[in-house]
């Protein structure tokens, strides 16, 4: 059973720099084609995917916040790290670890879902 | 602004049939990379609902489907229940330069 949760601060100021961590079971990250991946949700708005590591270490990340995120894996403590800089209260938002399953390249779905944690910008 | 479209809200009566659109371009939906629907119950986190454009995982029920044509891909629900008032999202994988993972922008289904 694959379960995925996240942890973290629930209130930064703004500037101030974002880390959080998915913690993982049922599933390893060295296994071929899986990877792990942050989608965020301001209140009452979409879906945005931010960024997707996989087995191998390869990182993508959503263009327009290319430049403020870092993912990075540590495949012996089933955890995903996500840092965000910079943060500002647009960033405000429901930030969800999500599983990648083995998938060939060239298509991305997610199908687990950590239950996300609020993430409150304001000084 | 998503880079898929999705209208805003729909809704239906029970036993009702609704179908929700996600309009894309060449460069996702219409690059022939699958679509995926997911459903998102108040106060929850997404469920994924259709993969590989009109695959059902485990458990959801057939009276979800969905299809893909061109550039746009379109999810329906028959018999419409109470439990299915949601936000539905759809997802594509997009080979530009600006996009990689991409959502449209969610449907809020009513039933009313």
């Amino acid at each position: 059973q694959i379960t995925l949760k996240e942890s973290g601060p629930t209130l930064v100021k703004p500037t101030q720099t974002l880390t959080l961590t998915c913690t993982f079971s049922g599933f390893s990250l060295s296994t071929t084609r899986v990877g792990v991946g942050w989608i965020r949700q301001p209140p009452g708005k979409a879906l945005e995917w931010l960024a997707l590591i996989y087995w191998d270490d390869d990182r993508r990340y959503s263009p327009s916040l290319r430049n403020r995120l870092t993912i990075t894996k540590d495949t012996s403590k089933n955890q995903v790290l996500l840092t965000m800089t910079d943060m500002d209260p647009v960033d405000t938002a429901t930030y969800y670890c999500v599983h990648r399953p083995r998938l060939m390249t060239g298509t991305t779905y997610f199908d687990y879902w950590g239950q996300g944690t609020l993430v409150t910008v304001s000084s | 602004q998503s880079v898929l479209t999705q209208p805003p809200s729909v809704s239906g009566a029970p036993g009702q049939r609704v179908t929700i659109s996600c309009a894309g371009s060449s460069s996702n939906i219409g690059a022939h990379f699958d679509v995926q629907w997911y459903q998102q119950l108040p106060g929850k986190a997404p469920k994924l609902l259709i993969y590989g454009n009109s695959n059902r995982p485990s458990g959801v029920p057939d009276r979800f489907s969905a299809s893909k044509s061109g550039t746009s891909a379109s999810l329906a629900i028959t018999g419409l229940q109470a439990e299915d008032e949601a936000d539905y999202y759809c997802q594509s994988y997009d080979s530009s330069l600006s996009a990689y993972v991409v959502f449209g922008g969610g449907t809020k289904l009513t039933v009313l």
